[in-house]
């Protein structure tokens, strides 16, 4: 099984700064078969971006994913309110696994 | 426009058996692998379970393996779950997904969710 570790747990951020969110893979993800959700409270996960980089579609482009192997990363360029929300990440190279989640609330 | 549309929230005693449904529709069903996901109150997502376009192979979370079975009706484009000797563990929303595009692995499109409670 390959168990993915996000970080920070919690990041906290004022609407216009940078976010940066990490996911890191106990072993390597091949063929880059790896994704990024958001959900937000009560409702269900909402596919940002797959192919490690690729996103979905309507996703905007501040929202930007990097990374390979087994160090991943979701850039969003400059926060928007509707942002503030919990991020997983998936990969889909063995099995299939999720992070424990990043908590991304409003300083 | 794609829908998954589940079944309504059930409430189980340990030990019992929940079977959940996720009626298909905007979509060509048996051209997609189907997955289950569930989240337990406060927690995560897991990855239960996925069957192939034609419900012909499955895969299961080993940690599930021999208590979970999933299965598709293409002639009503309605996916299933079975989950067999509940445990309070498994009161969870449980999703069913569909894939962006076929074999990709990752999920464009979800249910609503069904809540399963297990509870005495």
């Amino acid at each position: 099984e390959i168990v993915l570790t996000q970080s920070p747990d919690t990041l906290s951020l004022s609407p216009g700064e940078r976010a940066t969110l990490s996911c890191r893979a106990s072993q390597s993800v091949k063929y880059n078969k790896f994704a990024w959700y958001q959900q937000k409270p009560g409702q269900a996960p909402r596919l940002l971006i797959h192919g490690a980089s690729s996103r979905a579609a309507g996703i905007p482009d501040r929202f930007i994913g990097t990374g390979s192997e087994t160090d991943f990363t979701l850039t969003i360029s400059r926060l928007e309110p509707e942002d503030f929300a919990v991020y997983y990440c998936q990969q889909y190279d063995y099995f299939y696994s999720f992070g424990q989640g990043t908590k991304l609330e409003i300083k | 426009q794609v829908q998954l549309v589940q079944s309504a929230a059930e409430v189980k005693e340990p030990g019992a058996s929940v079977k959940i449904s996720c009626k298909s529709s905007g979509y060509t069903f048996t051209s997609y692998w189907m997955h289950w996901v569930r989240q337990a109150p406060g927690q995560g997502l897991e990855w239960l379970g996925r069957i192939n376009p034609t419900g012909e192979s499955t895969l299961y979370a080993r940690k599930l393996q021999g208590r979970l079975t999933v299965t598709r009706d293409t002639s009503t484009t309605t996916l299933y779950m079975e989950l067999t000797s509940l445990r309070s563990e498994d009161t969870a929303v449980y999703y069913c997904v569909r894939e962006i595009f076929s074999g990709s692995g990752s999920y464009l499109y979800w249910g609503q969710g069904t809540l399963v409670t297990v509870s005495s």
